[in-house]
């Protein structure tokens, strides 16, 4: 168990439709990840936040967004679905801000997404 | 930009062979890289790690790494396979700008008794 707990753990959705993914860091780590694993293209890294603000950008549409929270819970809203979209989403945290990217991230069990 | 290649998308050796992943990176600047394991239906778990310093890195469960800057790679190896050791294993590779990881598209390892 990494201490990173995602929720809900699969979600079922039509095309079109818009979810709300949540992580809770381990305590103490102040950066989330978010990261999506498919078939085609792998495992990509979409958005970091660190201490409630954005830190990085990956490979993230402009359908998806992410938030955290004062109590540095985490939040990825995917909206419009499509069929491409169904992937495992994860979190992970760190204790680290940005250029510290020598910290371990620890990853949370994801959140499997299935777009019909 | 950075990359990672990962030889092999199944690897398959028998119980108590030699396990021999392989992994070749890109990147502009010093990487640090990582190797994580995943196992079915669950989160990727941090095998080992260089940063910097000491070239050949241990990490848990018996597997080792050895970073070569001139061939650009950072192979894992374990002595001795367990039927434990199932799982998918990935490479990654973080710069000092970035802190998302770039990963590899993954190896399946698979133990034969």
């Amino acid at each position: 168990d990494s201490g990173v707990t995602q929720t809900p753990k699969h979600l079922i959705t039509a095309t079109g439709q818009r979810v709300t993914l949540r992580c809770s860091p381990r305590s103490g780590d102040l950066s989330v990840y978010w990261y999506q694993q498919s078939l085609d293209q792998g495992l990509q890294f979409l958005i970091q936040y660190y201490n409630g603000e954005e830190r990085a950008k990956g490979n993230i549409l402009e359908r998806f967004s992410a938030q955290q929270f004062p109590d540095l819970h985490s939040e990825l809203n995917l909206s419009s679905l499509e069929l491409g979209d169904s992937a495992l989403y994860f979190c992970a945290s760190s204790v680290a801000a940005s250029g510290l990217s020598t910290d371990t991230q620890y990853f949370g069990p994801g959140t499997r997404l299935t777009v019909l | 930009a950075q990359s990672v290649t990962q030889l092999g998308s199944h690897v398959s050796v028998s119980e108590g062979a030699l396990v021999l992943l392989r992994c070749n990176y890109s990147s502009s600047v010093p990487p640090y890289l990582f190797w994580y394991v995943q196992y079915p239906n669950q989160g990727l778990q941090l095998l080992l790690k260089y940063t910097t310093g000491a070239t050949l890195v241990k990490g848990i469960n018996g597997f080792e790494a050895e970073f070569k800057k001139s061939e650009t790679s950072f192979h894992l190896t374990k002595p001795s396979a367990h039927m434990s050791d199932a799982a998918e294993y990935f490479c990654a590779v973080s710069d000092r700008n970035a802190d998302g990881l770039t990963f590899g598209k993954g190896t399946h390892l698979i133990i034969q008794p």
